[in-house]
């Protein structure tokens, strides 16, 4: 099983600051099967960027992915308040789909 | 668009069965992708729990390999969770995603929380 390691477990950040969040994995993971949810307060996840680069639809283009192998990152260029909220990895290239334990973005 | 509502009871006792629903409208799941479920416990993180084709293939957790089931009825367009001997540890926010191979868990129902307490 792969375990995938989000740093930080939270950010403090003011609206227009940027945030670089970061994901490790145990074993490298193929960038096609890598991706972040956005999970904000009583609502389900919602896919941000799947393919380690790749925006959803709909997902602004302050939200940007990147990284292969054991590491990934996701960066927000200037904070809205709508994303403070917890962010997730997750790979899928492996039949156990694993997540990373969330870095909360907060005020 | 494609939308996922699960659905079951509210409150299970431990030692029984957990049954959940979800029903899948604006997208046939005989079309395929694989069909996913996810819980999440009060103030933790995401767990995957297992995903499964229209066609049978199944991958489960193995952390829970032995007490859940995944079924998909591809003539009501739903698919069912059944977890065996449920504790409190599995109470949680319960979650059904359509799993896509190369974009992840793209559509996600709202959830439904499920407590386990006699």
């Amino acid at each position: 099983e792969i375990v995938l390691t989000q740093s930080p477990g939270s950010l403090s950040l003011s609206p227009g600051d940027g945030a670089t969040l970061s994901c490790r994995a145990s074993q490298s993971v193929s960038s096609s099967f890598f991706a972040w949810y956005q999970q904000r307060p009583g609502q389900a996840p919602r896919l941000l960027i799947y393919g380690a680069s790749n925006r959803a639809t709909g997902v602004p283009d302050r939200f940007s992915g990147s990284g292969s192998g054991t590491h990934f990152t996701l960066t927000i260029s200037r904070l809205e308040p709508e994303d403070f909220a917890v962010y997730y990895c997750q790979q899928y290239g492996s039949s156990v789909r694993t997540f990373g334990q969330g870095t909360k973005v907060e005020i | 668009q494609v939308q996922l509502q699960e659905s079951g009871p509210g409150l299970v006792k431990p030692s029984e069965t957990l049954s959940l629903t979800c029903t899948v409208s604006g997208y046939s799941i005989s079309s395929g992708y694989y069909w996913a479920w996810i819980r999440q416990s009060p103030g933790k993180g995401l767990e995957w729990i297992g995903s499964k084709y229209h066609s049978g293939a199944t991958y489960t957790n193995p952390s829970l390999q032995s007490r859940v089931v995944t079924s998909v009825d591809t003539s009501k367009n739903q698919l069912s969770l059944k977890m065996t001997s449920v504790t409190a540890a599995d109470t949680a926010v319960y979650y059904c995603a359509r799993d896509t191979p190369y974009s992840g868990l793209d559509v996600w129902g709202p959830g439904t929380l499920v407590t386990v307490s006699s």
